[in-house]
């Protein structure tokens, strides 16, 4: 079974431009959650999506926002970058997600971006 | 809200000794923990996860957690450290009202030979 792919796994913006991250998650799982990493501030939850609806949302500006497609694809965008923008991205996929189930998050490698 | 706190950034064991790595939560609802480990320039891998039941969680390369609901704590550990298992761990709790994910800072892992 082919695990969350994540996509791209590297790239260079400069300020404000936009980006767009892309993660497929593993065959049948429904939820797709979104996680910044940073050395100054770790793991932070971004947001969840599940059957193309967000479930849940962390504490960031409105400039972070994401979909999720019918076939449970997600994508996250993030419109006029900021040098505090740089980092590891993370998505993560489980089988039914928040609320409903006490499964664990698989993750992907994560898109690592860096902003200049 | 919930949460994890990981007490300490760094732990250094030698090889072959036991490690013991911290974590204590708070939650509104019922707990859901978990731990996973990350690698360098990688994602996270899961290790174990305490839902219900039994207080001794066994998982992935031989790690045990052990869940103390009084000392709300979660504490990761190893009967035999290995190089190999130099990473950086973290901690992450789950509620049932809530339900996303939320994980501790981590604890970078080094086990010298």
């Amino acid at each position: 079974k082919a695990g969350v792919t994540q996509t791209p796994r590297y790239l260079i913006k400069t300020r404000g431009q936009q980006v767009t991250l892309s993660c497929s998650p593993i065959s049948g799982h429904r939820s797709v959650s979104w996680y910044q990493q940073t050395p100054g501030q770790g793991l932070q939850f971004l947001f969840e999506y599940f059957s193309e609806t967000q479930r849940n949302k962390g504490n960031f500006p409105g400039r972070f926002s994401g979909r999720q497609f019918s076939n449970s694809r997600s994508e996250m965008n993030v419109s006029t970058l900021e040098l505090g923008d740089s980092a590891l991205y993370l998505c993560a996929s489980s089988l039914l997600g928040s609320g409903f189930g006490t499964g664990e998050l698989f993750f992907g490698e994560g898109s690592r971006l860096t902003v200049l | 809200a919930q949460s994890v706190a990981q007490p300490e950034d760094q732990v250094n064991v030698a090889e072959g000794n036991p490690l013991t790595v911290k974590c204590t939560y708070s939650v509104s609802g019922n707990p859901y923990l978990f731990w996973y480990v990350q690698y360098p320039n990688r994602g996270l891998q899961f290790l174990l996860k305490y839902i219900t039941g039994d207080n001794l969680v066994k998982g992935s390369y031989g790690f045990e957690a052990e869940f103390n609901k009084s000392q709300t704590s979660f504490h990761l550990k190893k009967p035999s450290a290995l190089v190999s298992d130099s990473a950086l761990y973290f901690c992450a709790v789950r509620d049932d009202l809530r339900g996303d994910m939320r994980f501790g800072a981590g604890t970078r892992l080094t086990v010298k030979p």
